[in-house]
């Protein structure tokens, strides 16, 4: 079965500090896996996309990393800030290249 | 510049009335998409259109239908809504099914 697990589910840390958030999936064939950020009650906003060729990619103080062996990802981000409050997505693309299989998300809280 | 753009933000409608969720882009993307997300849970693709060609996921319910009169525009009809319907939906653009989507910012919907 197609799946995307994300760890934890939810997280509180304090403002200035980095953390690291997991997916691991079982989507197979896969074509890219994406990242997207979404505060509440906003849409979901895109981070970054990888295909299985990537191991790495950034966006400001948001680093993904992908190992395609152990189909895993994980989401660093550095020196959180308030605004960095929101629920973290993990998408992974099945061939049927309109396909997304969505992850629960991650639920991050900073505090002052 | 919002460049998904949903309207209206908020509706609240009566059981079994029917209702018209709208969805306008400027970015010109041939895909639009449409998702269904309740509380808590990642959002849920009811159907999505690659230009004017219509596919519907297995699981949308019969009610819930979409029209694409042009490229910029798309709009989800419910015909009878029930109390499971309430929920927040969320429109999304890209250029290409590969392609990282652009979302709205939703469109938070109460069935009373």
């Amino acid at each position: 079965k197609n799946q995307v697990e994300q760890s934890p589910q939810s997280l509180i840390i304090l403002e200035g500090k980095n953390c690291t958030l997991q997916c691991n999936y079982t989507v197979s064939p896969f074509s890219n896996l994406r990242w997207y950020k979404q505060d509440t009650g906003r849409g979901p906003v895109s981070l970054t996309i990888m295909t299985f060729s990537e191991n790495t990619k950034s966006n400001g103080r948001y680093t993904a990393t992908l190992d395609a062996d152990t189909k895993q990802s994980s989401l660093h981000i550095t020196a959180s800030q308030l605004s960095d409050s929101a629920s973290y997505i993990c998408v992974v693309s099945f061939w049927v290249i309109y396909q997304l299989i969505w992850g629960a998300g991650t639920k991050l809280i900073i505090k002052p | 510049d919002a460049m998904v753009i949903q309207n209206p933000r908020y509706q609240v409608t009566q059981f079994g009335k029917p209702v018209t969720l709208s969805c306008s882009q400027t970015l010109n993307h041939n895909v639009m998409y449409w998702y269904q997300q309740k509380s808590s849970q990642a959002p849920k693709l009811l159907f999505h259109y690659y230009d004017k060609d219509f596919n519907n996921e297995a699981d949308t319910p019969d009610n819930f239908q979409s029209r694409r009169p042009n490229t910029s525009f798309c709009f989800l009809d419910i015909r009878s809504p029930g109390l499971g319907d309430t929920a927040m939906y969320l429109c999304a653009t890209a250029e290409y099914s590969n392609q990282p989507q652009h979302f709205g910012d939703g469109t938070r919907l109460s069935i009373l």
